[in-house]
């Protein structure tokens, strides 16, 4: 079974702090993601990476970057942590390999991020 | 472009009663269509995934959902509501050669005893 693994399950921070949120999946998978979910919105995309070294920005990227320095870990960093990126974080990861099958995403169990 | 609406932000079935989660997708190549799961305080877990194989899907713990062109739709069932199907439910579409999915908003499913 895939595994993605997110560093902390519950994470409290303070406005102005820079926060690292890291996931690490076992699977050899090209692809990663960063999403956050919160009540009535669903989930949506902050970045993804393709492969080592690449990023791409999703629908709501500001305030946010992302590192990809090795194939299994991809990491979520808030430059200067605000009130409103209090949220559940999700890190998801899926193969390259079947670009053109209908290849699903896994997840991680997430990370709650509280700013105050 | 793509995106998907889920009808019901809540839904609540007594145990044993028929489960119907509705999801509607725009999308303007054949897309691929996706019911994901989450029990609290976890993550997402697939539930099925459509493959234009054939339209009716079947996935884990009992759930399918049917795919219908002409409507736009990919609602997800189950005959039998059990307490444990108590969890959101997401319904994501994505497009042919893409990796990306978007998601619906979520129906939170409660079954009552």
């Amino acid at each position: 079974d895939v595994k993605v693994t997110q560093s902390s399950r519950y994470l409290v921070k303070r406005t102005g702090e820079k926060v690292f949120l890291e996931c690490v999946q076992d699977m050899d998978h090209e692809n990663m993601f960063w999403y956050r979910q919160d009540p009535g919105l669903g989930l949506r995309l902050i970045y993804f990476s393709y492969d080592v070294k690449m990023k791409e920005k999703g629908d709501i990227p500001e305030g946010y970057s992302v590192s990809r320095e090795k194939k299994e870990r991809f990491s979520l960093i808030l430059e200067s942590a605000s009130t409103n990126q209090t949220s559940m974080y999700l890190c998801a990861s899926s193969s390259y390999r079947e670009l053109y099958s209908n290849q699903p995403q896994h997840f991680g169990d997430g990370t709650r991020l509280s700013i105050l | 472009a793509q995106s998907v609406t889920q009808l019901g932000s809540h839904v609540s079935v007594s145990e044993g009663a028929l489960v119907l989660l509705r999801c509607n997708y725009s999308s303007s190549v054949p897309p691929y269509l996706f019911w994901y799961v989450q029990y609290p305080n976890q993550g997402l877990q697939l539930l099925l995934k459509y493959t234009s194989a054939a339209t009716l899907v079947k996935g884990i713990n009992g759930f399918e959902a049917e795919f219908k062109k002409s409507e736009t739709s990919f609602h997800l069932t189950k005959p039998s509501a059990h307490m444990s199907d108590a969890a959101e439910y997401f319904c994501a579409v994505s497009e042919t050669g893409a990796n990306n999915l978007f998601f619906g908003t979520g129906t939170r499913l409660t079954v009552i005893p």
